[in-house]
């Protein structure tokens, strides 16, 4: 079955560049989610999309955008890095009409800024 | 207030052993999904379980099992005949149907010992 798919897997940046990681969801998936995950930490809810429009947000710095496009696919953009933002950034997708809405998770870009 | 509380930071367990990992939860909402993601150190989030509030039956996925008790707001992760490939961190997850984001409890690093 296809999974969420995302690029890059690895990412390394130098304080103040900027960043664009990228989604795919799972075909049919309604709606998209992006979390951030620190070192033993849960994940950190940043912002979703329904349908291609923003739905609910979450802990996103000002730094951060996000959008989805015509084709469902997603970007996370992120400007002024900072060395704290280096985290583990998931993308997940569900269903939301379906019965669970289950959130499925791509394997993640992991962010190291230097 | 919406809260997962999983208070079993760490737990060893012998392989081929039956482990439970706790979780707890609070919510004033009548609606809502409960699921378990395990995460390996590779860091990928796998969705293992999903039960709803209404649902009469525990949920049950292979080796994994959901024990619920909704007055006792608790909805435990059963995993029979452990395997070293179980050594992961284990999230408990919640979404309230008043809210589409997932809330998470704090994890529990589950080792198994051959």
């Amino acid at each position: 079955a296809a999974g969420v798919i995302q690029s890059p897997r690895h990412l390394i940046k130098e304080k103040r560049e900027t960043a664009t990681l990228k989604c795919y969801p799972i075909p049919r998936h309604d709606t998209v989610y992006w979390y951030q995950q620190g070192p033993g930490q849960d994940p950190q809810f940043l912002i979703s999309f329904y349908e291609k429009m923003q739905s609910d947000k979450g802990s996103i710095p000002d730094r951060f955008s996000a959008q989805q496009f015509s084709d469902y696919h997603s970007e996370l953009n992120m400007s002024s890095l900072e060395l704290g933002d280096s985290a583990l950034y998931f993308c997940a997708s569900s269903l939301r009409q379906g019965r669970a809405d289950t959130q499925y998770f791509g394997p993640g870009t992991r962010l190291t800024v230097l | 207030a919406q809260k997962i509380t999983q208070t079993q930071p760490g737990m060893f367990v012998q392989e081929k052993e039956a482990v439970t990992l706790d979780c707890t939860y609070d919510t004033s909402d009548q609606s809502y999904g409960l699921f378990w993601y395990k995460q390996p150190s590779s860091g990928e989030m796998i969705f293992l379980i999903y039960q709803g509030s209404y649902d009469e039956q525990n949920a049950t996925e292979g080796r994994y099992s959901l024990n619920f008790q909704k007055a006792r707001k608790s909805a435990n992760l059963v995993i029979s005949a452990s395997q070293l490939g179980d050594s992961a961190m284990y999230f408990c997850a919640m979404r309230p149907d008043s809210n589409y984001q997932l809330i998470w409890g704090a994890g529990t690093k589950l080792i198994i010992k051959p």
